[in-house]
């Protein structure tokens, strides 16, 4: 079973905090993607990653930034937390375009 | 870019019921569709998907349905179970854009 983890599933921060979230998968996946999901506007793609180090901007990248050095490994940044990020955020892997897998997600609060 | 755009938001039926979702696509070199399902506290789980090439698609209770030149395609759940109770959302998808564009989300109840 392809496995993904976020490394925290609740995560509260204030306001102009620097945030990392991390996201590990264990199936040696080339693409690796960060959503984030809010009541009535679905998911909506942040980043995504075809390759190690590499990146492409989603739909709403402002605000955030992403590192992978590993191939495993897939790495949100929020450079300053605002309060509009105050979102539930999930990360997902794929061998190909198509079948995504998904972590739990992990729901942040900036205050 | 693609836009999908999916109703009804909430779905309410009775136990044994069919449960019908649709969602519409803007960009005709999608070619790829699945459907997932969030139950609460978890990650969204692929359920079921089809692609540009085929019309319909089933797997037990719950089938979709493509229809290419009006740019929709539909989920449906037959004899529907509590279990069946979730989030589900729709995506479209290509192998040129390498990424997923969901829909806003379904959440179903089914009623015992």
């Amino acid at each position: 079973d392809v496995k993904v983890t976020q490394s925290s599933r609740y995560l509260v921060k204030r306001t102009g905090e620097k945030v990392f979230l991390e996201c590990v998968q264990d199936m040696d996946h080339e693409n690796m993607f960060w959503y984030r999901q809010d009541p009535g506007l679905g998911l909506r793609l942040i980043y995504f990653s075809y390759d190690v180090k590499m990146k492409e901007k989603g739909d709403i990248p402002e605000g955030y930034s992403v590192s992978r050095e590993k191939k495993e490994r897939f790495s949100l940044i929020l450079e300053s937390a605002s309060t509009n990020q105050t979102s539930m955020y999930l990360c997902a892997s794929s061998f190909t375009t198509y079948e995504q897998y998904f972590g739990p997600g992990t729901r942040l609060t900036v205050t | 870019g693609e836009n999908v755009e999916q109703h009804p938001s909430t779905l309410s039926v009775q136990e044994g019921d069919s449960a019908v979702i649709k969602c519409t696509y803007s960009d005709s070199a999608s070619n790829y569709f699945p459907w997932y399902k969030q139950e609460l506290g978890k990650g969204p789980q692929l359920i079921i998907d089809i692609r540009s090439n085929v019309g319909e698609k089933k797997d037990q209770r719950i089938a979709v349905t493509l229809n290419k030149t009006a740019k929709h395609f539909s989920l449906h759940i037959t004899e529907t179970q509590p279990e069946d109770s979730a989030v589900y959302f729709c995506a479209a998808g290509d192998t040129g854009r390498r990424a997923l564009t969901f829909g806003s989300g379904t959440r179903l109840q089914v009623q015992p």
